[in-house]
């Protein structure tokens, strides 16, 4: 069973609030992401990260920022949240070194900005 | 670039009817495949893979069969149930860091 975890699973914050999702997991992969899934179900990729200290955005451009200071998490950050950031998003993580390897999601982050 | 696409949904089915969702690839080089499955309110969880051309990746009944010929990985099971209802993604990897998901199919089951 994937051990990868995100907190809250739920959040609903006003316009302007600086919010910090949680992702950790406890497998020791090297690469983590971050996906935005809209309501049509495409998932999107906002940012990844290769190691400690390595982190890159994705194809979706994105206002969020992240860190990779630790190898087993990989905090999401909205300076200023808007109604436009609404939507659930996903961790995920996967082992290094090659096309063979999954990616293991944690359960999501439901986000909805008022 | 690389590319998946799925057959869109939803797909409606009674229980116990024969279950293919089609997903097609362009990709360079030779790519691992893979379907997960979105139950709702969580994240994606791996249903099955194949890496190599031939190969067939089988799971809690569900099979697909890496197809380089028609650049293809259908995804099928032979007797659906109504805890199969959820979304189902096919997606690639070439061997970078990127993850290529088709857009999703919905799949409900009647009892």
């Amino acid at each position: 069973e994937a051990d990868i975890y995100q907190t809250p699973r739920y959040l609903v914050i006003g316009t302007g609030k600086k919010i910090t999702l949680e992702c950790s997991q406890t497998m020791g992969h090297d690469k983590m992401y971050w996906y935005q899934q809209d309501p049509g179900m495409e998932l999107h990729l906002i940012h990844y990260s290769y190691g400690v200290n390595s982190t890159e955005k994705g194809d979706l451009s994105s206002e969020s920022t992240v860190s990779r200071i630790r190898t087993e998490h990989f905090p999401l950050t909205l300076e200023s949240a808007r109604p436009s950031h609404t939507s659930q998003y996903l961790c995920a993580s996967s082992e290094g070194g090659g096309r063979t390897y999954e990616q293991y999601f944690g359960p999501g982050t439901r986000l909805t900005v008022t | 670039g690389d590319s998946v696409t799925q057959m869109e949904g939803p797909v409606t089915l009674s229980e116990e009817a024969f279950l293919t969702i089609n997903c097609t690839y362009t990709a360079t080089g030779y790519p691992s495949l893979f379907w997960y499955v979105q139950y709702p309110g969580e994240g994606l969880q791996l249903l099955l893979k194949a890496t190599k051309a031939d190969d067939k990746g089988s799971n809690k009944g569900f099979e697909a069969t890496y197809r380089k010929e028609t650049t293809s990985f259908h995804l099928e099971k032979g007797s659906v149930q109504v805890s199969d209802s959820a979304v189902y993604f096919c997606a690639l990897n070439s061997g970078t860091y990127k993850y290529i998901f088709g857009t999703g199919t919905r799949l409900k089951v009647l009892a």
